[in-house]
């Protein structure tokens, strides 16, 4: 089954409006947990590593007043993309880390497709 | 820095062939390598994970390979299907336990 659940799947916001999406880890607890975005025939690249309690670690060139993101508990993720725009439409998936869990394994989410109308 | 290539960008193939996909990456400390499907306007769904220590893992008609040495893994789909059809993309957990590093995919197309 699903390790780590992500909400919604598909989202339409209207261009200025915020827009949340959740990435919960199921059945354990995430410490961090790590946001991609693709951009339209490139591969899917971090935008952010979330932290449980702290602020995020945002990658060069990523926004973070845009993007914010809060890790407010051990299970539980959000992204919220602030005044959207057409350009930020794109997939956004979410992961998280488990030590020691699979070998280490990074589980992810099924990814969610904003759309900006 | 981790750098994932994946070749052929796309491959179109007659349905009941046999493909090989390629992924090859250019830091070979990894910890794990992992091939996803994604299917036009979905999600990605995990297909097979290979850990460092393991040379192949095999899924039904899939099987992926890691050679760690020469940074790269093929993932071999037999008896291809038109529901094959999809982007298939290769993921290194390499860099702290915590990075992963996507490759750009390969949209195969499997014609009926």
């Amino acid at each position: 089954g699903a390790v780590v659940s992500q909400h919604p799947s598909r989202v339409i916001c209207k261009s200025g409006t915020s827009v949340k999406i959740e990435c919960r880890s199921l059945d354990f607890q995430a410490t961090t947990m790590f946001w991609y975005r693709q951009f339209p025939k490139q591969s899917l690249m971090l935008m952010a590593t979330s932290n449980e309690g702290s602020k995020a670690t945002y990658e060069q060139g990523v926004e973070k007043d845009k993007f914010l993101i809060n890790h407010a508990s051990l299970t539980l993720s959000t992204l919220t993309v602030t005044s959207a725009h057409p350009e930020d439409s794109s997939f956004y998936i979410c992961s998280a880390f488990i030590p020691g869990h699979g070998g280490n394994t990074i589980y992810f989410g099924e990814g969610s497709w904003l759309t900006v109308v | 820095k981790q750098e994932v290539t994946q070749i052929p960008a796309a491959l179109s193939v007659p349905e009941g062939e046999n493909l090989v996909l390629n992924c090859s990456f250019t830091d070979s400390a990894i910890y794990n390598l992992q091939w996803f499907r994604q299917d036009p306007g979905k999600g990605l769904t995990s297909l097979l994970l290979i850990q460092s220590s393991q040379r192949e893992q095999t899924s039904g008609r899939l099987n992926a390979s890691l050679d760690k040495s020469s940074g790269r893994s093929t993932l071999y789909i037999a008896a291809s299907q038109p529901g094959d059809s999809a982007t298939y993309l290769c993921a290194v957990n390499s860099g702290g336990y915590q990075k992963v590093t996507f490759g750009t995919g390969t949209k195969l197309q499997v014609i009926p």
